[in-house]
Protein backbone atom coordinates (compact mmCIF):
# COMPACT_ATOMS: atom_id res chain seq x y z
CA UNK A 1 0.00 0.00 0.00
CA UNK A 2 0.88 3.65 -0.34
CA UNK A 3 2.17 5.72 2.53
CA UNK A 4 3.25 9.63 2.74
CA UNK A 5 5.48 11.17 5.38
CA UNK A 6 6.17 14.50 6.32
CA UNK A 7 8.66 15.52 8.53
CA UNK A 8 8.79 17.45 11.06
CA UNK A 9 5.66 17.52 12.42
CA UNK A 10 6.17 20.99 13.99
CA UNK A 11 8.73 23.38 13.93
CA UNK A 12 8.87 26.92 15.68
CA UNK A 13 11.87 29.18 13.60
CA UNK A 14 12.95 32.49 14.52
CA UNK A 15 11.95 35.08 11.38
CA UNK A 16 15.16 35.49 8.89
CA UNK A 17 16.38 31.89 9.57
CA UNK A 18 16.11 28.84 6.35
CA UNK A 19 13.50 26.45 5.82
CA UNK A 20 13.61 22.62 4.49
CA UNK A 21 10.27 20.83 5.07
CA UNK A 22 10.74 17.18 3.66
CA UNK A 23 7.98 14.88 2.07
CA UNK A 24 8.29 10.92 0.59
CA UNK A 25 5.80 8.78 -0.81
CA UNK A 26 6.13 4.87 -0.96
CA UNK A 27 4.47 2.49 -2.50
CA UNK A 28 3.48 4.08 -6.20
CA UNK A 29 6.00 5.50 -8.75
CA UNK A 30 6.27 8.79 -10.85
CA UNK A 31 3.29 10.58 -8.69
CA UNK A 32 1.78 13.96 -8.88
CA UNK A 33 3.19 15.98 -5.88
CA UNK A 34 1.82 19.02 -4.18
CA UNK A 35 2.68 21.24 -1.55
CA UNK A 36 -0.23 23.11 0.28
CA UNK A 37 -0.38 25.60 3.17
CA UNK A 38 -3.32 26.38 5.45
CA UNK A 39 -3.97 28.98 7.66
CA UNK A 40 -5.86 29.30 10.58
CA UNK A 41 -6.93 25.87 9.85
CA UNK A 42 -9.13 26.77 6.96
CA UNK A 43 -8.71 27.42 3.14
CA UNK A 44 -5.95 25.56 1.03
CA UNK A 45 -3.30 27.43 -0.76
CA UNK A 46 -2.29 25.66 -3.28
CA UNK A 47 1.82 26.67 -3.46
CA UNK A 48 3.43 24.04 -5.47
CA UNK A 49 3.21 20.96 -7.91
CA UNK A 50 5.33 18.44 -9.59
CA UNK A 51 4.49 16.10 -12.38
CA UNK A 52 8.24 14.79 -12.16
CA UNK A 53 11.30 14.62 -11.10
CA UNK A 54 12.91 18.36 -11.09
CA UNK A 55 9.40 19.63 -12.87
CA UNK A 56 8.31 22.53 -10.32
CA UNK A 57 5.03 25.00 -11.41
CA UNK A 58 4.98 27.71 -8.35
CA UNK A 59 0.94 29.19 -8.42
CA UNK A 60 1.92 31.93 -5.63
CA UNK A 61 4.97 33.95 -5.73
CA UNK A 62 6.62 34.07 -2.49
CA UNK A 63 10.04 33.96 -0.58
CA UNK A 64 9.26 29.79 -0.74
CA UNK A 65 10.56 27.24 -3.83
CA UNK A 66 10.32 23.65 -4.03
CA UNK A 67 12.62 20.96 -5.33
CA UNK A 68 12.11 17.15 -6.32
CA UNK A 69 15.33 15.15 -6.27
CA UNK A 70 14.02 12.07 -6.82
CA UNK A 71 10.65 10.59 -7.75
CA UNK A 72 8.73 10.23 -4.56
CA UNK A 73 10.67 13.38 -2.42
CA UNK A 74 9.25 16.29 -2.42
CA UNK A 75 10.82 19.03 -0.76
CA UNK A 76 10.06 22.87 0.35
CA UNK A 77 12.46 25.19 1.81
CA UNK A 78 12.87 28.58 2.24
CA UNK A 79 16.03 30.87 2.71
CA UNK A 80 14.42 33.55 4.99
CA UNK A 81 11.52 32.63 6.69
CA UNK A 82 8.83 35.80 7.16
CA UNK A 83 6.22 35.94 9.88
CA UNK A 84 3.48 35.28 7.73
CA UNK A 85 4.62 31.98 6.38
CA UNK A 86 3.26 30.63 9.66
CA UNK A 87 0.78 28.10 9.09
CA UNK A 88 -0.06 24.18 8.41
CA UNK A 89 2.05 22.60 5.13
CA UNK A 90 0.66 19.74 3.81
CA UNK A 91 1.50 17.71 1.12
CA UNK A 92 0.15 15.01 -1.07
CA UNK A 93 0.06 13.01 -4.08
CA UNK A 94 -2.14 11.41 -6.96
CA UNK A 95 -1.59 9.28 -9.48
CA UNK A 96 -0.65 11.07 -12.51
CA UNK A 97 -2.49 10.93 -15.63
CA UNK A 98 -6.03 11.53 -14.93
CA UNK A 99 -8.11 14.59 -13.65
CA UNK A 100 -10.48 12.12 -11.62
CA UNK A 101 -7.79 11.04 -9.39
CA UNK A 102 -7.82 12.17 -5.82
CA UNK A 103 -5.50 13.49 -3.61
CA UNK A 104 -3.62 11.49 -0.71
CA UNK A 105 -2.48 14.05 1.97
CA UNK A 106 0.54 13.66 4.52
CA UNK A 107 0.00 14.59 8.49
CA UNK A 108 1.29 17.98 7.74
CA UNK A 109 3.97 20.32 9.08
CA UNK A 110 3.01 22.82 11.81
CA UNK A 111 5.04 25.63 11.29
CA UNK A 112 5.27 28.70 13.51
CA UNK A 113 7.57 31.36 13.07
CA UNK A 114 8.25 33.91 15.74
CA UNK B 1 -11.42 28.68 -14.71
CA UNK B 2 -13.04 26.45 -12.17
CA UNK B 3 -14.46 27.38 -8.46
CA UNK B 4 -16.24 25.55 -5.61
CA UNK B 5 -18.49 27.48 -3.19
CA UNK B 6 -19.17 25.97 0.33
CA UNK B 7 -21.35 28.38 1.34
CA UNK B 8 -22.03 27.67 4.81
CA UNK B 9 -19.23 27.90 7.45
CA UNK B 10 -20.65 25.88 9.77
CA UNK B 11 -22.83 23.10 10.04
CA UNK B 12 -24.52 22.09 13.35
CA UNK B 13 -26.59 18.87 13.65
CA UNK B 14 -27.62 16.93 16.39
CA UNK B 15 -26.03 13.18 16.94
CA UNK B 16 -28.45 10.65 15.08
CA UNK B 17 -30.11 13.87 12.71
CA UNK B 18 -29.36 13.69 9.10
CA UNK B 19 -26.44 16.00 7.62
CA UNK B 20 -26.14 17.61 4.97
CA UNK B 21 -23.12 19.96 4.07
CA UNK B 22 -23.56 22.33 0.59
CA UNK B 23 -21.22 22.59 -2.19
CA UNK B 24 -21.72 24.31 -5.49
CA UNK B 25 -19.16 24.26 -8.61
CA UNK B 26 -18.52 26.42 -11.51
CA UNK B 27 -16.50 24.25 -14.06
CA UNK B 28 -16.33 24.35 -18.31
CA UNK B 29 -16.75 20.96 -19.41
CA UNK B 30 -17.74 17.65 -16.96
CA UNK B 31 -16.98 17.85 -13.99
CA UNK B 32 -15.00 15.54 -11.34
CA UNK B 33 -16.17 15.96 -7.97
CA UNK B 34 -14.55 15.48 -4.32
CA UNK B 35 -15.08 15.65 -0.53
CA UNK B 36 -12.42 15.05 1.74
CA UNK B 37 -12.37 15.32 5.87
CA UNK B 38 -9.71 17.13 8.02
CA UNK B 39 -9.55 16.23 11.58
CA UNK B 40 -7.77 18.78 13.93
CA UNK B 41 -4.11 19.19 13.43
CA UNK B 42 -4.13 16.72 10.65
CA UNK B 43 -3.75 15.80 6.61
CA UNK B 44 -7.12 15.80 4.90
CA UNK B 45 -9.16 12.55 3.93
CA UNK B 46 -10.27 11.34 0.81
CA UNK B 47 -13.94 10.24 1.23
CA UNK B 48 -15.51 10.19 -2.23
CA UNK B 49 -15.81 11.26 -5.97
CA UNK B 50 -17.68 11.73 -8.88
CA UNK B 51 -16.64 10.67 -12.32
CA UNK B 52 -19.60 10.11 -14.19
CA UNK B 53 -22.88 7.67 -14.09
CA UNK B 54 -24.68 7.28 -10.89
CA UNK B 55 -25.44 10.95 -9.68
CA UNK B 56 -25.90 9.11 -5.85
CA UNK B 57 -21.86 8.54 -4.46
CA UNK B 58 -21.05 6.33 -1.92
CA UNK B 59 -17.96 6.70 0.23
CA UNK B 60 -16.32 5.96 3.29
CA UNK B 61 -18.00 6.49 6.56
CA UNK B 62 -21.45 6.16 5.38
CA UNK B 63 -21.17 9.09 3.52
CA UNK B 64 -22.88 9.80 -0.06
CA UNK B 65 -23.38 12.80 -2.09
CA UNK B 66 -25.35 13.55 -4.73
CA UNK B 67 -24.34 15.11 -7.86
CA UNK B 68 -26.73 17.60 -9.62
CA UNK B 69 -26.14 19.10 -12.85
CA UNK B 70 -28.52 21.44 -13.59
CA UNK B 71 -28.05 22.86 -9.92
CA UNK B 72 -24.20 22.15 -10.21
CA UNK B 73 -24.42 21.17 -6.82
CA UNK B 74 -22.53 18.28 -4.99
CA UNK B 75 -23.78 18.21 -1.51
CA UNK B 76 -22.59 15.75 1.31
CA UNK B 77 -24.70 13.67 3.21
CA UNK B 78 -25.23 11.28 5.69
CA UNK B 79 -28.60 9.86 7.21
CA UNK B 80 -27.32 9.88 10.84
CA UNK B 81 -24.92 12.14 12.16
CA UNK B 82 -22.51 10.91 14.33
CA UNK B 83 -20.19 13.42 16.93
CA UNK B 84 -17.22 11.24 15.77
CA UNK B 85 -18.44 13.27 12.16
CA UNK B 86 -17.65 16.75 13.48
CA UNK B 87 -14.14 17.81 11.61
CA UNK B 88 -13.80 20.02 8.61
CA UNK B 89 -15.19 19.13 4.99
CA UNK B 90 -13.97 20.68 1.94
CA UNK B 91 -14.91 20.03 -1.58
CA UNK B 92 -13.15 19.85 -4.53
CA UNK B 93 -13.62 20.45 -8.40
CA UNK B 94 -11.57 19.62 -11.83
CA UNK B 95 -12.25 19.44 -15.28
CA UNK B 96 -11.10 18.81 -18.21
CA UNK B 97 -12.08 22.16 -19.81
CA UNK B 98 -10.20 23.72 -17.01
CA UNK B 99 -6.95 23.39 -18.44
CA UNK B 100 -4.85 21.86 -15.71
CA UNK B 101 -5.60 18.62 -13.39
CA UNK B 102 -4.77 20.87 -10.22
CA UNK B 103 -8.70 20.61 -8.29
CA UNK B 104 -9.48 24.02 -6.81
CA UNK B 105 -10.54 23.63 -3.49
CA UNK B 106 -13.60 24.70 -1.42
CA UNK B 107 -12.66 27.23 1.78
CA UNK B 108 -14.57 24.46 4.10
CA UNK B 109 -17.31 23.59 6.41
CA UNK B 110 -17.02 23.00 9.86
CA UNK B 111 -19.37 20.56 11.06
CA UNK B 112 -20.54 19.90 14.62
CA UNK B 113 -22.43 17.33 15.58
CA UNK B 114 -24.11 17.63 19.32
CA UNK B 115 -24.29 14.70 21.34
Amino acid sequence: SQTIHQWPATLVQPVGSPLSLECTVEGTSNPNLYWYRQAAGRGLQLLFYSVGIGQISSEVPQNLSASRPQDRQFILSSKKLLLSDSGFYLCAWSYSGDLYNEQFFGPGTRLTVL
Amino acid sequence: AQSVAQPEDQVNVAEGNPLTVKCTYSVSGNPYLFWYVQYPNRGLQFLLKYITGDNLVKGSYGFEAEFNKSQTSFHLKKPSALVSDSALYFCAVTGLGGGSYIPTFGRGTSLIVHP
